[in-house]
């Protein structure tokens, strides 16, 4: 079964700084790997989406941006964070055929 | 644009059964699919509905009728542990799971 490591837990930035939050995935090749934001109480909203190494969609426009260096390794950034960045950051991945997406537990972010 | 709908609050007790409709409307439709998330954690899978009909997992069930864009999930014998959030989420392309807003179930004694 897939298995995705995503870390810090919980990170508190100060407006104007850098970010890089790091997922990995085990137990897949090939996966499409996903980043999604959740507000306080709100659903889940899509952020970027990939398909492969070096292959990045965006499903809205932002301050972040995506990258994705390794088939299992997918990575969220943003060269200057702004308040409106605070959110639990979540990785995802779906394998092949799988009807159901796997989730990390999650970045809290904190922009202060 | 794209809406799913959803209840945002459901109170239930211990050892009843709860229903928690979604409606949506989205530019495309490839399956309905239901999340638990815990507070503070992270989403988890329950079910998937791609076609019309009634799916079971244990306690839990999910039925999709496509004509009436609507689908609901069913927690049958609640536990306290089943206190949670329930997203319904649909896939409206390859890579695209549009999820609801979700709707907070509390089980009471």
């Amino acid at each position: 079964s897939q298995t995705i490591h995503q870390w810090p837990a919980t990170l508190v930035q100060p407006v104007g700084s850098p970010l890089s939050l790091e997922c990995t995935v085990e137990g897949t090749s090939n996966p499409n790997l996903y980043w999604y934001r959740q507000a306080a109480g709100r659903g889940l909203q899509l952020l970027f989406y990939s398909v492969g190494i070096g292959q990045i969609s965006s499903e809205v426009p932002q301050n972040l941006s995506a990258s994705r260096p390794q088939d299992r390794q997918f990575i969220l950034s943003s060269k200057k964070l702004l308040l409106s960045d605070s959110g639990f950051y979540l990785c995802a991945c779906s394998g092949q055929g799988a009807q159901g997406y796997t989730f990390g537990s999650g970045t809290r972010l904190t922009v202060v | 644009g794209q809406s799913l709908e959803q209840p945002s609050e459901v109170t239930a007790v211990e050892g009843a059964i709860v229903q928690i409709n979604c409606t949506y409307q989205t530019s495309g439709f490839y399956g309905l699919s239901w999340y638990q998330q815990h507070d503070g954690g992270a989403p988890t899978f329950l079910s998937y509905n791609g076609l019309d009909g009634l799916e079971e997992t244990g306690r839990f069930s999910s039925f999709l009728s496509r004509s009436d864009s609507y689908g609901y999930l069913l927690l049958q014998e609640l536990q306290m542990k089943d206190s949670a959030s329930y997203f319904c989420a649909v896939r409206t392309g390859a890579n695209n799971l549009f999820f609801g807003t979700g709707t907070r179930l509390t089980v009471i004694p």
